[in-house]
């Protein structure tokens, strides 16, 4: 299984300000998922981060507000930009089982955002 | 659209008894099924993949189940402890757009009382 690792685990912004998370993963993997759970809510995928191109964004979610970036193939960052309390949420970054191509899904522990 | 229901949405038991969780899901057309565990702010861990052509998978004390044709499965909880308190999800892997992707039922929020 992979190990994944984000940064922050949580953080306590202002509103109209940017943070971005960061996800480490301990081998090479073509695909990054970035998904957003709000509070009592389940997980919602926000955008597929490919190395080497531009991530793909699902319906409602959009570049500007989550710019997202994949440097390499163990590396990938979510940037909240101009947040408001609505962003308030858990970010998690996941992959996929490559390794055994079974599909199996890995998460981060995820990075808590609240948003004041 | 695939739609990912988990009942009960809250489940508060003894310690040591048995018992399931549900998951249905509205399409069968899916290529896996996994359970996931969540503690409170934390990250999912991944419980159990059961793949499309696979009817169960057993860890420990857990055993999950697959009907694709009626579009459930279930998660067998033997002897509940007080440590498995937790929300407890599944999630289908099913084609969109040329992809796979995996759509999350809303979870189930287990408290298992010493």
């Amino acid at each position: 299984s992979a190990v994944i690792s984000q940064k922050p685990s949580r953080d306590i912004c202002q509103r109209g300000t940017s943070l971005t998370i960061q996800c480490q993963v301990d081998s090479q993997v073509t695909m990054m998922f970035w998904y957003r759970q709000q509070p009592g809510q389940s997980l919602t995928l926000i955008a597929t981060a490919n190395q080497g191109s531009e991530a793909t964004y699902e319906s409602g979610f959009v570049i500007d507000k989550f710019p997202i970036s994949r440097p390499n193939l163990t590396f990938s960052t979510l940037t909240v930009s101009n947040m408001s309390p609505e962003d308030s949420s858990i970010y998690l970054c996941s992959v996929e089982d490559e390794g055994r191509n079974t599909g199996e899904l890995f998460f981060g522990e995820g990075s808590r955002l609240t948003v004041l | 659209k695939q739609e990912v229901t988990q009942i009960p949405a809250a489940l508060s038991v003894p310690e040591g008894e048995n018992l399931v969780l549900n998951c249905s899901f509205t399409d069968s057309a899916i290529y896996n099924l996994q359970w996931f565990r969540q503690d409170p702010g934390k990250g999912l861990t991944s419980l159990l993949l059961i793949q499309s052509s696979q009817r169960e998978q057993t860890s420990g004390r857990l055993n999950a189940s697959l009907d694709k044709s009626s579009g459930r499965s279930t998660l067998y909880i033997a002897a509940s402890q007080p440590g498995d308190s937790a929300t407890y999800l599944c999630a289908v892997s099913a084609a969109t757009s040329g992809t796979y992707k995996y759509i999350f039922g809303t979870g189930t929020r287990l408290k298992v009382l010493a």
